[in-house]
């Protein structure tokens, strides 16, 4: 069964302080896509990052860094120096196919809130 | 910046009534999709839509719904009869040529009274 977990409901930090926000997934298929979106109080959901199953290289952009483990099942994301503007909630997701026109299957969401 | 455009942005309707909701999706794309977000809850996936036809929905996406591209532009979702637990937020995505990314619309709160 195809599963996402994002184990942290709320995450509360101060300005300034890295964070890293945890994501475990459950496939059968051996050819995946991950991803992380940003759902600011606005409402809308912001396209952070895609990572296909065969490239387990950690990736960086700018403050944000992803960690992809396949081994533990693992898709964690990192914010260095965090700032009031990344207060969110965050969606970690799985695509199984590898296709497209798959559906995205995402995680419950883990709010963070930055305080300054 | 290409953005997929969804209106209304809040939607207020009386339970039993239909409802559409709109969607622009970015021009070139080929894939459209529905999602709908239950206040507080985690982002469903409802239904996928190419060349004109249904790739995949969820149990879900029931008799009461059903999608629509009616010209070249607007992709549709309409609920034919609302009931109390449609309300939510609905987001229309869209997703180009073997790009693998689905771009989201800001959202439609829909709130069946």
């Amino acid at each position: 069964a195809q599963k996402v977990t994002q184990a942290q409901t709320e995450i509360s930090v101060v300005e300034k302080e890295d964070v890293t926000l945890d994501c475990v997934y459950e496939t059968r298929d051996t050819t995946y896509y991950l991803f992380w979106y940003k759902q600011p109080p606005s409402g809308e959901l912001v396209f952070l990052i895609r990572r296909n199953s065969f490239d387990e290289q950690n990736e960086i952009s700018g403050r944000y860094s992803w960690n992809f483990q396949k081994s533990t099942s693992s898709f964690n994301f990192t914010i260095t120096a965090s700032q009031v503007v990344d207060s969110a909630v965050y969606f970690c997701a799985l695509s199984e196919d590898y296709s497209s026109a798959s559906k995205i299957i995402f995680g419950s969401g883990t709010r963070l809130s930055i305080r300054p | 910046e290409p953005e997929v455009t969804q209106t209304p942005s809040h939607q207020v309707t009386q339970m039993g009534q239909e409802v559409i909701l709109r969607c622009v999706p970015i021009s070139n794309h080929l894939y459209f999709y529905w999602y709908r977000q239950i206040l507080g809850q985690k982002v469903e996936f409802l239904v996928s839509f190419y060349n004109n036809e249904i790739s995949e929905k969820s149990e879900i996406f029931d008799d009461q719904f059903s999608v629509e591209r009616p010209d070249g532009s607007n992709f549709t979702l309409k609920i034919r009869s609302t009931k109390l637990e449609d309300s939510a937020m609905y987001f229309c995505a869209s997703e180009g040529l073997a790009e693998n990314i689905q771009y989201f619309g800001a959202g439609t709160r829909l709130s069946v009274l």
